[in-house]
């Protein structure tokens, strides 16, 4: 079974642009989940979405953005970029019951100069 | 709200001696806990996870946790090191009903020969 697929791994933008970030969940799994993880803050949640609906959201502006699409793949979206948004940015996907545990791609390495 | 704090962000052991991870969580509701592993420009591989039932929990690679609710803890252990264990450890807290993950700030495991 193939696991979390995040694209692309490593991205540099420039500070005022845009990127957008793809994670593809374990087939089967309907829950996504991001995580931003740097050096100063460890690992914080972004947002979660289930069945194309954003279900929970962390503490982050509204720069920051996601969407679920109906095969249950996301996109996140990040606008005018920040120096402070350099990051990894991890993809998580889980089966949809409570307390089970998330599995995790790679990461994209987002850099922005 | 929960939190998770990982006492000690470095530690170091000779290989082949014990190896202690230290978890505390805060949680107004019953807890899953997770415990977590990156390896460098890697994402996070889960390496066990207490939901209910037996408060020892084994996992992977030869690690175990034991949940201690009396104290709010959830230490991870392995009797003996390998060299293949250095790298950063993650504990996480998930709330019944919630899924979002609150994580420690992790612990870099450092394998002496």
């Amino acid at each position: 079974k193939a696991g979390v697929t995040q694209t692309p791994r490593y991205l540099i933008k420039t500070r005022g642009q845009q990127v957008t970030l793809s994670c593809s969940p374990i087939s089967g799994h309907r829950s996504v989940s991001w995580y931003q993880q740097t050096p100063g803050q460890g690992l914080q949640f972004l947002f979660e979405y289930f069945s194309e609906t954003q279900r929970n959201k962390g503490n982050f502006p509204g720069r920051f953005s996601g969407r679920q699409f109906s095969n249950s793949r996301s996109e996140m979206n990040v606008s005018t970029l920040e120096l402070g948004d350099s990051a990894l940015y991890l993809c998580a996907s889980r089966v949809e019951t409570s307390g089970t545990e998330a599995f995790f791609g790679q990461g994209t390495r987002l850099t922005v100069v | 709200a929960q939190s998770v704090t990982q006492l000690g962000s470095h530690v170091s052991v000779s290989e082949g001696a014990l190896v202690l991870l230290r978890c505390n969580y805060s949680s107004s509701v019953p807890p899953y806990l997770f415990w977590y592993v990156q390896y460098p420009n890697q994402g996070l591989q889960l390496l066990l996870k207490y939901t209910t039932g037996a408060t020892l929990v084994k996992g992977i690679n030869g690690f175990e946790a034991e949940f201690k609710k009396s104290e709010t803890s959830f230490h991870l252990t392995k009797p003996s090191a390998h060299m293949s264990d250095a790298a950063e450890y993650f504990c996480a807290v998930s709330e019944t009903g919630r899924r979002a993950l609150t994580f420690g700030s992790g612990t870099r495991l450092q394998v002496q020969p």
